[in-house]
């Protein structure tokens, strides 16, 4: 079956242009997820997505971030007035979204390449 | 705060060269331990979960287990294919706290 899939695979800009990367999960999945991989680092968390809300946003850097997801389903991550330092790789996930027990397997997609000039 | 550490960064194999690569974690009512493995250029590929101490789960030449602190991923008779990076994760409810990952590259 069809897996996460982000789009654009790569995008470029100049520092202080805003950006929107698109996030579409594996259908039925409840559960979505924003990281961001910086070169040499591990993964770091960005938000969480039950449904249409988001719980947990503490991961975000800063104000100039935003999430919002729509119809239970799509998920956008804007970045206003990039910064060089918001150059990374931006993974989405997502997952069943069981609320209790055993920890959700999280499905990866294959991520957004941003580069700020 | 969730701590997940990996060792070593990296580990250079020859086909056929059996190894073990170690996640220690430190994570308050651990939900799940997760390895997935990460090509250049791509997002990461599921490999296994594990949910409790003396647990055991394999595919192919991989086989993980966990302990009350660690989780260990053994490579057996590795093959040019199994070079990627192989990244952890312990679960704390829907958090993920990933290590750094080690680099495994497998010469023929």
């Amino acid at each position: 079956g069809a897996g996460v899939s982000q789009s654009p695979s790569n995008k470029v800009t100049e520092k202080g242009k805003d950006v929107e990367l698109r996030c579409d999960p594996i259908s039925g999945h409840t559960a979505l997820y924003w990281y961001r991989q910086s070169l040499g680092q591990g993964l770091e968390f960005l938000i969480y997505f039950q449904g249409n809300s988001a719980p947990d946003k503490s991961g975000l850097p800063s104000d100039r971030f935003s999430a919002e997801r729509t119809g239970g389903s799509v998920s956008t991550l804007t970045i206003q007035r990039t910064q060089q330092e918001d150059s990374a790789v931006y993974l989405c996930a997502s997952s069943l979204g069981r609320t209790s027990g055993a920890g959700d397997t999280q499905y990866f997609g294959p991520g957004t390449r941003l580069t700020v000039l | 705060e969730d701590q997940v550490t990996q060792s070593p960064e990296a580990l250079r194999l020859q086909e056929g060269e059996s190894s073990s690569l170690n996640c220690s974690y430190t994570v308050s009512g651990l939900r799940g331990l997760f390895w997935y493995r990460q090509d250049p250029g791509k997002g990461p590929e599921f490999l296994f979960t594990l949910y409790s101490a003396g647990e055991e789960k394999e595919k192919e030449r991989l086989k993980a287990t966990l302990t009350k602190k660690e989780s260990f991923l053994h490579i057996t008779a590795p093959k040019p294919e199994d070079s990627a990076t192989y990244l952890c994760a312990a679960a704390n409810d829907y958090k993920l706290s990933f290590g750094a990952g080690t680099t495994v590259t497998v010469r023929a």
